[in-house]
This record gives structure tokens, C-alpha cells and sequence, in this order.
């Protein structure tokens, strides 16, 4: 079957440090996002990707990057992880425009 | 950028039935609804798409008013598995999807 995965599932850092997070769907779907989820903000938009080689900024993308390179993955680097990074995020795809939204299972990071 | 939903939480009775709002300041191309059970990934329930069209769940259904820029959720004859947090990502453009803070519903026996 199809499926959208985020490695690793959690993962504690220490301040500074470069992190990346991965996500791989295996739909072929053109359309990827990253959302981050914390207490009170629901979940938050980071950067999102509409095929290889395009990226976007979010409402919340500073302090993290991402880069299409295949239409299967879209890596989230943190160049230099802060404490107020610690968050759960997801990763998530579409086929298409306004289709519905396919999660991974999350990535919970703590930055120490 | 973010909807604003209400209520921020609510507890039901099995069988009892709910409604959650949520609108947007912006123009919308789409609306649309998941449910999130604690420590899982959202779950799609239902598109409502500009022009009327809507895509999904057969038990929950929810309306979409493009000129108020507003959507509403109706749970009726709720169950214990609709309890969880229910989150309105709302599509500006056709291909940018901003969630709202989220609504959690409890359905108590």
C-alpha cells in the first residue's frame, strides 16, 4: 500500500545543533507539506513544495529549510535548533489541487 | 493566515449533537475538515470546495459559505469514536492549507 513516512518518530537534540527530518510518500504526489503542532497554535505551516525543485515559505518557516530534489521526499532541516523548535511535526501530501491531505505519523523533536 | 474555530472545546452525550465554526479572514478557495485522535496523525473527514462541491465522510456533513468565508461541522448523533480534536484547514489559493487552533469534542457515555 501507499504510504507517507517521517523519520525519526522522535528525537532529542541539544541547542545549535543541525537537524533534519525526513519524509518519504510513496503516492507519487506532486504536492508535500510541513506543519508544525504545539498547545494553543493547532498545527502551522512551515514550507510546503508543488513538485521537484519548487519550495514555499510557510506562515512559520524561519529557522527551517527544505529542499525537493525527487518527487518523493521533502526533507525539513533546522540549520541550528532552538528550544522553541521543540514541537511534533508532520509531514503530509496531496495529488492535487484542494485534494485531500495525507499525514505521516509525526516526528516529535526536543531541543535541549 | 489561521482560521479561527469555535468553540475551542466542547463535551457531548453520546447521541447528542454538535456544531463547529470556524472562519477566515481571507478569501477561500476550499475548506477542509480532520479529526485528530491524541498522539496520531489527522485524519481527512471532509473537502467542501468552492462552487458547492463537497467530498467525504457520509456520517458528518458541514456547510461552506464562500461570501462570509465561514464553514460550519455537523456532528450529529455523535458516538464515543468522534471524540478528538477537530481541526478546519482552510486553501486560499487551491494549494496552501492554514488549520485553525483545533476543537476538541469528548462524547461522554
Amino acid at each position: 500500500d501507499a504510504e507517507i513516512t517521517q523519520s525519526p518518530r522522535h528525537k532529542i537534540t541539544e541547542t545549535g545543533r543541525q537537524v533534519t527530518l525526513a519524509c518519504h510518500q510513496t503516492w507519487n504526489h506532486n504536492n508535500m507539506f510541513w506543519y508544525r503542532q504545539d498547545l494553543g497554535h493547532g498545527l502551522r505551516l512551515i514550507h510546503y513544495s508543488y513538485g521537484v525543485q519548487d519550495t514555499n515559505k510557510g506562515e512559520v518557516s524561519d529557522g527551517y529549510s527544505v529542499s525537493r530534489s525527487n518527487t518523493e521526499d521533502l526533507p525539513l532541516t533546522l540549520e541550528s535548533a532552538a528550544s522553541s523548535q521543540t514541537s511534533v511535526y508532520f509531514c503530509a501530501s496531496s495529488a492535487q489541487s484542494a485534494g485531500e491531505l495525507f499525514f505521516g505519523e509525526g516526528s516529535r523533536l526536543t531541543v535541549l | 493566515q489561521q482560521p479561527v474555530q469555535s468553540p475551542q472545546a466542547v463535551i457531548l452525550r453520546e447521541g447528542e449533537d454538535a456544531v463547529i465554526n470556524c472562519s477566515s479572514s481571507k478569501a477561500l478557495y476550499s475548506v477542509h475538515w480532520y479529526r485528530q485522535k491524541h498522539g496520531e496523525a489527522p485524519v481527512f473527514l471532509m473537502i467542501l470546495l468552492k462552487g458547492g462541491e463537497q467530498k467525504g465522510h457520509d456520517k458528518i456533513s458541514a456547510s461552506f459559505n464562500e461570501k462570509k468565508q465561514q464553514s460550519s461541522l455537523y456532528l450529529t448523533a455523535s458516538q464515543l469514536s468522534y471524540s478528538g480534536t477537530y481541526f478546519c484547514g482552510t486553501d486560499p489559493t487551491g494549494n496552501q492549507f492554514y488549520f485553525g487552533t483545533g476543537t476538541s469534542l469528548t462524547v461522554i457515555p
